[in-house]
């Protein structure tokens, strides 16, 4: 069975600094996908990356950055110089090749002070 | 909007109460999934339907609930007897297909007193 766990239920940062939201996974499956999603106070799910399990270079967009390595199982995300719209819940989330949907972890509450 | 769209955005109802949720998905998307969100919680996989069907029910609680997307479009969430547990939030997602990436709606926030 699938499983994903964000140990960091919440963190709390001053703007401008760098976070590193924590992902694990589990899966028994050799094809699957890697996800993280942003919840902001408003509620809607903002897609942000997809990794597929065969790609393990690590990817930069603007201020974020994803660390995916297999041999720990783990997908992390960094914000670097963050900002206080940056403030919201980050999930991890799977898909095996074998389903469809999504598992997602419990989420990371991220608030960036000003 | 080019987005999903989820209608109404909040219900309100009593207990035993039948309740219909309503999802557009993106247009062309074929993959169409619905998602139950508690408070502090990640969602929770219900549906996912391709085209028509209902490819992968294993996420409905019980037989209470139940979904349909007839023309392949629009779906809808179906849940009957109502009970205080089932308050959430529910997220409808689409997708080209799967493993690509699941768009969300801004889902419906379901109150059951």
């Amino acid at each position: 069975a699938q499983k994903v766990t964000q140990a960091q239920t919440e963190i709390s940062v001053v703007e401008k600094e760098d976070v590193t939201l924590d992902c694990v996974y589990e899966t028994r499956d050799t094809t699957y996908y890697l996800f993280w999603y942003k919840q902001p106070p408003s509620g809607e799910l903002v897609f942000l990356i997809r990794r597929n399990s065969f790609d393990e270079q690590n990817e930069i967009s603007g201020r974020y950055s994803w660390n995916f390595q297999k041999s720990t199982s783990s997908f992390n995300f960094t914000i670097t110089a963050s900002q206080v719209v940056d403030s919201a819940v980050y999930f991890c989330a799977l898909s095996e090749s074998s389903a469809r949907q999504l598992t997602f972890g419990s989420g990371t509450q991220l608030t960036v002070l000003p | 909007g080019a987005g999903v769209s989820q209608t109404p955005s909040n219900k309100v109802t009593e207990k035993g109460k039948y309740v219909e949720l309503r999802c557009d998905p993106i247009s062309g998307h074929t993959a169409l999934y619905w998602y139950r969100q508690s408070l502090g919680q990640g969602p929770e996989f219900l549906i996912y339907f391709q085209g028509t069907g209902a490819a992968d029910d294993s996420g409905l609680p019980n037989d209470r609930f139940f979904a349909v997307r007839p023309e392949g479009s629009v779906s809808t969430l179906k849940i009957q007897r109502t009970e205080r547990g089932d308050s959430a939030v529910y997220l409808c997602a689409s997708s080209w297909d799967r493993g690509q990436p699941q768009h969300f709606g801004d889902g419906t926030r379901l109150s059951i007193l």
